[in-house]
């Protein structure tokens, strides 16, 4: 069974930093592709980040709301995804979720982690 | 500030059929596959349908999806109660300056 855990959220001053992680079990990690989605409060679903595996290139890409502020990369040995997010802004206050990128879009998701930037 | 727009909210009587649309543009749904998640409040986004028309394995046979052009839909025929959650189109986007993936801005399904 496919399994996502996020952890790492929390309460962070605007200008703070935050890493966050994700644990994933039931595949093989290292084959797949693996996104960060968040979800402001009231709003809806945005992208923001995707690592490509190793085999097809292992590069990140970003949206723009986040390009230079937030690092995304994997550990395939310890099956774990992270973000790190620097230079936080109010905007970045959200449920943050890690999921698969599959053939045919995002098919596994975790029950997602939430950060408040707050002074 | 998502580029494809989709009704903040249909509803329908239990049994009855809704549909949601996702209307984009060239760069996006006129040039890539759409995806529908569903999303209960609290839990994990769940994907529904995935290239335009595709259930993944243990989706409801009344869940069903479309794309024609720029826009794509999303029908629930015989609107059960569970099915009371917010529906989000996806799919890729070919413009640099908006995002890889992008989202609907999504609808509350609400079953009276």
């Amino acid at each position: 069974e496919v399994q996502l855990m996020e952890s790492g959220g929390g309460l962070v001053k605007p200008g703070g930093s935050l890493r966050l992680s994700c644990a994933a079990s039931g595949f093989t990690f290292s084959n797949v592709w693996m996104t960060w989605v968040r979800q402001a409060p009231g709003k809806g679903l945005e992208w923001v980040a995707r690592f490509k595996s190793k085999a097809d290139g292992g590069t990140a890409d970003y949206a723009a709301s986040v390009q230079d502020r937030f690092i995304i990369s994997r550990d395939d040995s310890k099956n774990t995804l992270y973000l790190d997010m620097n230079s936080l802004e109010t905007e970045d206050t959200a449920v943050y979720y890690c999921a698969t990128v599959g053939a045919a879009g995002f098919d596994y998701w975790g029950q997602g982690t939430p950060v408040t930037v707050s002074s | 500030q998502s580029v494809l727009t989709q009704p903040p909210s249909v509803s329908g009587a239990p049994g009855q059929r809704v549909t949601i649309s996702c209307t984009g543009s060239s760069t996006n749904i006129g040039s890539y596959d759409v995806h529908w998640y569903q999303h209960l409040p609290g839990s994990a986004p769940k994907l529904l349908i995935y290239d335009n028309i595709h259930r993944p394995s243990g989706v409801p046979d009344r869940f069903s999806g479309s794309k024609s052009g720029t826009s794509a839909s999303l029908a629930i025929t015989g609107l059960q109660p569970e099915d009371e959650a917010d529906y989000y189109c996806q799919t890729y986007d070919s413009n640099l300056s908006v995002s890889l993936y992008v989202f609907g801005t999504g609808t509350k399904v609400t079953v009276l």
